[in-house]
């Protein structure tokens, strides 16, 4: 079956790096999503790692998948208050729907 | 390039009555996905549109359903709403061209039903 889970809250310093975790359930899964939503916003996709792939950067994020233990992190690097946000973490088989996880809400303090 | 445009953003309904929540996909985009998200059961999948067929379809009762025109513009339609039913509806736009690829989508900004 497909279960996605996240940690409810996350707090971090203002200009220390954040990291969210997410585990998933389904080793079929092709693709590993993560997805900023801000208030009264739709979701924004931040990126995305194909499961044959560790890891991933991009600017200020780093994506680490451990496939075996079916566990996917962000790490935000440098985080601004800009950052704070729901995080949404989803998998999917190829071209099919998205699984999302229960959302990490990213508090940033000054 | 304008984005996935969700219309009406806000509205009030009371228990029995019916609503329809209609979604713009971006340009070229064929592939329209709904979600409803609410803070007790986070987002759950409803359903997707493709080329005005629907292609995958959520654990969600029959009372929601969705259609998609040849423009693929999408609408969703629930009937005899619940109190439940209150919630953010998210559409979601994708290209879909290869089955293989990742599925890339971009949301609107949501239409939030409340029901009362």
């Amino acid at each position: 079956g497909e279960d996605v889970e996240q940690s409810l809250f996350l707090s971090v310093r203002e200009g220390d790096s954040s990291v969210i975790n997410c585990t998933y359930t389904d080793s079929s899964s092709t693709y590993l999503y993560w997805y900023k939503q801000e208030p009264g916003a739709g979701l924004q996709l931040l990126t995305y790692i194909f499961s044959n792939m560790d890891m991933k950067q991009d600017q200020r994020l780093t994506v680490l998948l451990n496939k075996k233990d079916k566990h996917l992190s962000l790490r935000i690097a440098d985080t601004q208050t800009g950052d704070s946000a729901i995080y949404f973490c989803a998998e999917g088989f190829g071209n099919e729907k998205l699984t999302f996880g229960t959302g990490t809400r990213l508090t940033i303090i000054p | 390039k304008a984005g996935v445009t969700q219309t009406p953003r806000y509205l009030i309904k009371t228990r029995g009555q019916q609503v329809t929540l209609s979604c713009s996909p971006i340009s070229g985009h064929r592939s329209v996905s709904w979600y409803q998200q609410t803070p007790g059961q986070g987002l759950q999948f409803l359903f997707e549109y493709f080329s005005e067929t629907q292609r995958n379809k959520g654990n969600f009762p029959g009372r929601f359903s969705g259609r998609q025109f040849s423009n693929s513009r999408s609408e969703m339609n629930v009937s005899t709403l619940e109190l439940g039913d209150s919630a953010l509806y998210l559409c979601a736009s994708s290209l879909r061209r290869d089955r293989a690829g990742a599925n890339v989508l971009t949301f609107g900004a949501g239409s939030r039903l409340t029901v009362l």
